[in-house]
């Protein structure tokens, strides 16, 4: 089965750029949509947005303005940046994709990393 | 976008006891072209990623336990865990994945009495 593991600084400066990679292991990234996720302490879960190697991403309309994902098929890898980061953008980030049902019902996520904006 | 509710937001049950806790879309999930609801419900539990538990609103995932079951078509959903475990302490969330933003509910807390 697929594995999914974010890496990337836990600690980003206001007004900076968050970035983060997914690397993906156990299949092939061109073989499936990858999505990331993030969810703030003690809140619900958030969509960001998700791409697929043939389909153009597709991102959170509150999140738009400000986020760039992309996949380097070489290195089996996907990633998010984030610009323009406020302490409103400190959680922690999943990568995800969904195989069993339908590729928005997430049942493969990484084990999550916590991002903290703050200078 | 498609808001999700879920009620209660905390559930205390003892050991054995049902619990359910319910979820509502503010427009249907039910697709007219293959007539699936396309909600899911996930486990998190502190420190780990939510867990899928069921999709298309009924089916339940590979390995998850036949105590969890879901309910409901349109906008109007249920998880069900019929005995209650000590290891089914957790929040719980569903989730819509008809129209993005794909959205998720405000989570139930379920802990034992």
């Amino acid at each position: 089965h697929v594995q999914l593991q974010e890496s990337g600084p836990g600690l980003v400066k206001p007004s900076e750029t968050l970035s983060l990679t997914c690397s993906v292991s156990g299949d092939s990234i061109s073989r499936y949509y990858w999505t990331w996720i993030r969810q703030p302490a003690g809140k619900e879960p958030e969509w960001i947005g998700r791409m697929h190697i043939s389909a153009s991403a597709i991102y959170n309309p509150s999140l738009k303005s400000r986020v760039t994902m992309s996949l380097d098929t070489s290195n089996n890898q996907f990633s998010l940046k984030l610009n323009s980061v406020t302490a409103a953008d400190t959680a922690v980030y999943y990568c995800a994709t969904g195989i069993t049902a339908e590729e928005d019902a997430f049942d493969f996520w990484g084990q999550g990393t916590m991002v903290i904006v703050s200078s | 976008d498609i808001v999700m509710t879920q009620s209660p937001d905390s559930l205390t049950m003892s050991l054995g006891e049902r619990a359910t806790i319910n979820c509502k879309s503010s427009q249907s999930v039910l697709s007219s072209s293959n007539s699936l609801n396309y909600l899911a419900w996930y486990q998190q539990k502190p420190g780990q990623p939510p867990q899928m538990l069921i999709y298309w609103a009924t089916t339940r995932h590979s390995g998850v336990p036949d105590r969890f079951s879901g309910s409901g078509s349109g906008t109007d959903f249920t998880l069900t865990i019929s005995s209650l475990q000590a290891e089914d302490v957790a929040v719980y969330y569903c989730q819509q994945y008809y129209v993005s933003p794909y959205t998720f509910g405000g989570g139930t807390q379920v802990e034992i009495k």
